[in-house]
C-alpha cells in the first residue's frame, strides 16, 4: 500500500513562478526523499530530509517535513520549462530492514 | 557518478514466454530493487536483495522471481509472462549504511510489453 500521497495530482505554472507540492504519510518515518522522473526515464533523487529536521534547502528547492502532521512539502522557486516532470515522495519507514515507498506522484508542467 | 543500467529500453514479448531483465550497477552496492510503474499506481515494489544471493519479497512479488548471483547484478524473471505484465520495470541500487536504504539511484527503465 502507498505510505506516501502527493498533493495536488497535476499542478501548471508559468515559468518563473514558484511551484508547491505536498506529500503526506501514515507511519513514523526515518527519512523522507523526493524523486524526479522525466517522461520515460528513471528516476533521479533530489533531496533527503531525515525525521529531526525541519527544513532543508538545495540550490532552488526547499523541502519542509512536519512528523507531528506526518506531511512534507517540496518547493521549487523560479520554476523553469526543465523543472516539467512527475515528481515523487518517498518514505524510509522507522524500524529495521526498511525500504523506500513511493507514492503516486505529482506531474508538474511548467509553461515556457 | 553512480551508473544503474537496464539490460533493455523497449521489450516486446508473447505471453507465455520466458523473460529475463537485467540490472547491472558499478558502484558496489549492498541492496538492489526491482519496481514496475503503472500510471495512477506510482511505483510499487516487486523484489529486493540486500546482498548476494539474498532475495526478499515486495509488495506484488506475485509473477515474478529474481536472482543475484553477483554484487552488481540482479535479475527479474518474469516465468510465464501475461499481459497484465505489461508496464515499465524499473531497477535501482544502493548503499548499506549503518541499517538504513537511503538514497536510490535508479536505471532507465524497460518498458515491456507482453501481447
Amino acid at each position: 500500500s502507498q505510505q506516501g500521497e502527493e498533493d495536488p495530482q497535476a499542478l501548471s505554472i508559468q515559468e518563473g513562478e514558484n511551484a508547491t507540492m505536498n506529500c503526506s504519510y501514515k507511519t513514523s518515518i526515518n527519512n523522507l526523499q523526493w524523486y524526479r522522473q522525466n517522461s520515460g526515464r528513471g528516476l533521479v533523487h533530489l533531496i533527503l530530509i531525515r525525521s529531526n529536521e525541519r527544513e532543508k534547502h538545495s540550490g532552488r528547492l526547499r523541502v519542509t517535513l512536519d512528523t507531528s502532521k506526518k506531511s512534507s512539502s517540496l518547493l521549487i522557486t523560479a520554476s523553469r520549462a526543465a523543472d516539467t516532470a512527475s515528481y515523487f515522495c518517498a518514505t524510509d519507514a522507522s524500524g529495521a530492514n526498511s525500504k523506500l515507498t513511493f507514492g503516486k506522484g505529482i506531474t508538474l508542467s511548467v509553461r515556457p | 557518478d553512480v551508473k544503474v543500467t537496464q539490460s533493455s529500453r523497449y521489450l516486446v514479448k508473447r505471453t507465455g514466454e520466458k523473460v529475463f531483465l537485467e540490472c547491472v550497477q558499478d558502484m558496489d552496492h549492498e541492496n538492489m530493487f526491482w519496481y514496475r510503474q503503472d500510471p495512477g499506481l506510482g511505483l510499487r515494489l516487486i523484489y529486493f536483495s540486500y546482498d548476494v544471493k539474498m532475495k526478499e519479497k515486495g509488495d506484488i512479488p506475485e509473477g515474478y522471481s529474481v536472482s543475484r548471483e553477483k554484487k552488481e547484478r540482479f535479475s527479474l524473471i518474469l516465468e510465464s509472462a501475461s499481459t497484465n505484465q505489461t508496464s515499465m520495470y524499473l531497477c535501482a541500487s544502493s548503499a548499506a549504511g549503518t541499517g538504513k536504504k537511503e538514497t536510490q539511484y535508479f536505471g532507465p527503465g524497460t518498458r515491456l510489453l507482453v501481447l
